[in-house]
């Protein structure tokens, strides 16, 4: 059966750190591009980073450059998010998702990262 | 940066009715636009991809149309598992890949 599960969620302060992960199980991660989605409590959906197959590439939305960072570790079948400098308009649930032409087709169930002093 | 604006908000309906969804693109997006469902607590399913491809396992019930910069998701015979919020999402230009406001469709 394949699934992706998300860990590394909780409570964090503003201007602290988290790494999240997601580990793939039923399949292979290697072959496939990578993205991050976030869902703010109550709303709507916004894509945060993509990562090529290979890790080459990565692409992030405009509010997380320079403070957010994904990887992938394809032997451990493992994408990653670290995520810096956390702000409360950071705080969500952070889904993580198989590219299928730079669309979203296998979803994790998410992790939720809540920033608050 | 592409925004795309989904309407209406709420759609009340019963059980058997058809839905008809929208989503307008503030540019010109061609094709590429997908469909995704969201029930509570729990991710969201690709339906369709590039305007009116149904994703693996999508019940026929759900078909797509559109271009440029106006699309349509359609729901005939609403069921009861039907019900949940609909997101559309572009990936014409980008980053950022952006989504719709979304749409929920409630039991009347």
């Amino acid at each position: 059966q394949e699934q992706l599960v998300e860990s590394g969620g909780g409570v964090v302060q503003p201007g602290r750190s988290l790494r999240l992960s997601c580990a793939a199980s039923g399949f292979s991660l290697s072959n496939n591009a990578l993205h991050w989605v976030r869902q703010a409590p109550g709303k709507g959906l916004e894509w945060v980073a993509f990562i090529s197959f290979d890790g080459s590439h990565t692409y992030y939305v405009d509010s997380v450059k320079g403070r957010f960072t994904i990887s992938r570790d394809n032997s451990k079948n493992t994408l990653f998010l670290q995520m810096n400098s956390l702000r409360p308009e950071d705080t969500a649930v952070y889904f993580c998702a198989t590219d299928r032409k730079y669309y979203f087709e296998h979803w994790g169930q998410g992790t939720l990262v809540t920033v608050s002093s | 940066e592409i925004v795309l604006t989904q309407s209406p908000a709420t759609l009340s309906l019963s059980p058997g009715d058809t839905a008809t969804l929208s989503c307008r693109a503030s540019q010109s997006v061609s094709r590429f636009l997908a469909w995704y469902q969201q029930k509570p607590g729990q991710a969201p399913r690709l339906l369709i991809y590039d305007a009116s491809n149904r994703a693996p396992g999508v019940p026929a019930r759900f078909s797509g149309s559109g271009s440029w910069t106006d699309f349509t998701l359609t729901i005939s015979s609403l069921e009861p598992g039907d019900f949940g919020v609909y997101y559309c999402q572009q990936r014409s230009v980008w980053p950022p890949l952006t989504f719709g406001g979304g749409t929920k469709v409630e039991i009347k």
